[in-house]
């Protein structure tokens, strides 16, 4: 089992649609965890940490779900520029290296 | 503030040559990362640098591929006798926490 898995998508959503995605980690020593956003063609940055007791950041929410080894990231309102790739995160407690989820490609469509 | 560069942007190189990529990254940050992404594919971890300590090589994919970070700033990734399979983008990020900032990368094209 990977450590952390992501479905690929892509995921086709009209404009203003909630969409969420999951992801799960295999090592229940996980203690950080994070979602990236990566655009065609650049480099990842970071677009939200995720906290155990969740977090929301205008249109976007992320929740951790420990006891199934998930979390999530809902995007409501979807806009055109939410078209990219997500990147989940997780990161074991004392150490700085963290391993990435192969990512969810998002297509908000006109 | 400055953040993650890495220079060139883009290198061309025969196959069989060797490659130098360089990463310089935010100042004060200890940990220094290198990926590396194929087209259309997710994040390939190469090798972690942490301070003084030994770097995690365990990624990189076979002894063609090294890497120094010098006075805990700096870093090099030296690719030897390219393959047309090491064309990809080569990453950095850096960190102080776990969360990562990551250089625009080098497109690498081995022709």
């Amino acid at each position: 089992r990977k450590e952390v898995e992501q479905d690929p998508g892509p995921f086709n959503v009209p404009e203003g649609a909630t969409v969420a995605f999951n992801c799960t980690y295999s090592n229940s020593a996980s203690q950080s965890f994070f979602w990236y956003r990566q655009d065609c063609r650049k480099e990842p940055k970071l677009l939200m940490s995720v906290y155990s007791s969740g977090n929301e950041d205008g249109r976007f929410t992320a929740q951790l779900n420990r006891a199934s080894q998930y979390i999530s990231l809902l995007i409501r309102d979807s806009k055109l520029s939410d078209s990219a790739t997500y990147l989940c995160v997780v990161n074991m407690m004392g150490y700085q290296k963290v391993t990435f989820g192969t990512g969810t490609k998002l297509q908000v469509i006109p | 503030g400055a953040g993650v560069s890495q220079s060139p942007s883009n290198k061309v190189t025969e196959k069989g040559k060797d490659v130098e990529l360089r990463c310089d990254p935010i100042s004060g940050h200890t940990a220094l990362y290198w990926y590396r992404q194929s087209l259309g594919q997710g994040l390939e971890f190469l090798i972690y640098f942490q301070g003084n300590s030994a770097p995690d090589k365990s990624g990189l994919p076979s002894d063609r591929f090294s890497a120094e970070r010098t006075g805990g700033s700096v870093s090099t990734l030296t690719i030897q006798r390219t393959q047309q399979e090491d064309s990809a983008v080569y990453l950095c990020a850096s960190s102080r926490t776990p969360e990562q900032y990551f250089g625009p990368g080098t497109r690498l094209t081995v022709t």
